[in-house]
């Protein structure tokens, strides 16, 4: 959505290293901070999400870590395989509890 | 994806014919809604849908309208295409309106010529 900016927007690691993608809102009503993947020719996934009353939340390789008051929040993804090479979205909620995506960061790992 | 499907996966059309996707789940979800996506925009809300009859528009919805006749299908029409509306197209389903537990399907792309 126009209200939400995603940096950067590609991204090339090398296997094993980790990758930091950062979301910025301006929604002050969004409460839901999910991350989806999106592989090519399938569409987005969710593979992690945060609820404004939660500043961390881990699940194995990544994690997301959510600032409301800068409203912004990240996705963190360590020792990075090449499987994680994909198209990543954020899509924080608006006033009206629909997802506004980010346009997206395109992730590459290289072996 | 299971329980969503999109139909066509393809479709090439001509400017001005009128064009309609199908999305058919079999997860008895409430809401469901319409995407597209375009290279730098993210996915954009076209349309969606709180239950059988029952509309509403997205950020996107100008050329485009939607029917729900049934809790399983959901159609997005475009009455006369234009090449602006060549995109690929995402249908998603939720149980709840408050963004958690989207599902989405596997796409539609539509060229328009």
């Amino acid at each position: 959505g126009e209200n939400v900016e995603q940096h950067p927007s590609t991204l090339s690691v090398q296997e094993g290293d980790s990758a930091v993608i950062k979301c910025t809102y301006s929604d002050s009503a969004s409460n839901y901070f999910p991350w989806y993947k999106q592989e090519l020719g399938k569409g987005p996934q969710l593979i992690i999400d945060i609820r404004s009353n939660v500043g961390e939340k881990k699940d194995q390789r990544i994690a997301v870590t959510l600032n409301k008051t800068a409203k912004h929040f990240s996705l963190h993804i360590t020792e990075t395989q090449p499987e994680d090479s994909a198209v990543y979205f954020c899509a924080p909620t608006d006033s009206w509890g629909k997802l506004q995506f980010g346009a997206g960061t395109q992730v590459v790992v290289t072996p | 994806d299971a329980g969503i499907t999109q139909s066509p996966r393809h479709k090439v059309t001509e400017t001005g014919t009128p064009v309609t996707l199908r999305c058919h789940q079999t997860e008895n979800h409430r809401y469901m809604y319409w995407y597209r996506q375009d290279p730098g925009h993210g996915l954009r809300l076209i349309h969606y849908s709180y239950g059988v009859k029952d509309t509403d528009k997205g950020e996107v919805s100008d050329g485009y309208s939607v029917s729900r006749s049934k809790t399983e299908d959901f159609l997005l029409t475009l009455e006369s295409a234009t090449s602006s509306q060549t995109s690929v197209y995402f249908c998603a389903i939720s149980e709840s309106n408050r963004g958690e537990g989207y599902t989405f399907g596997s796409g539609t792309r539509l060229t328009v010529v």
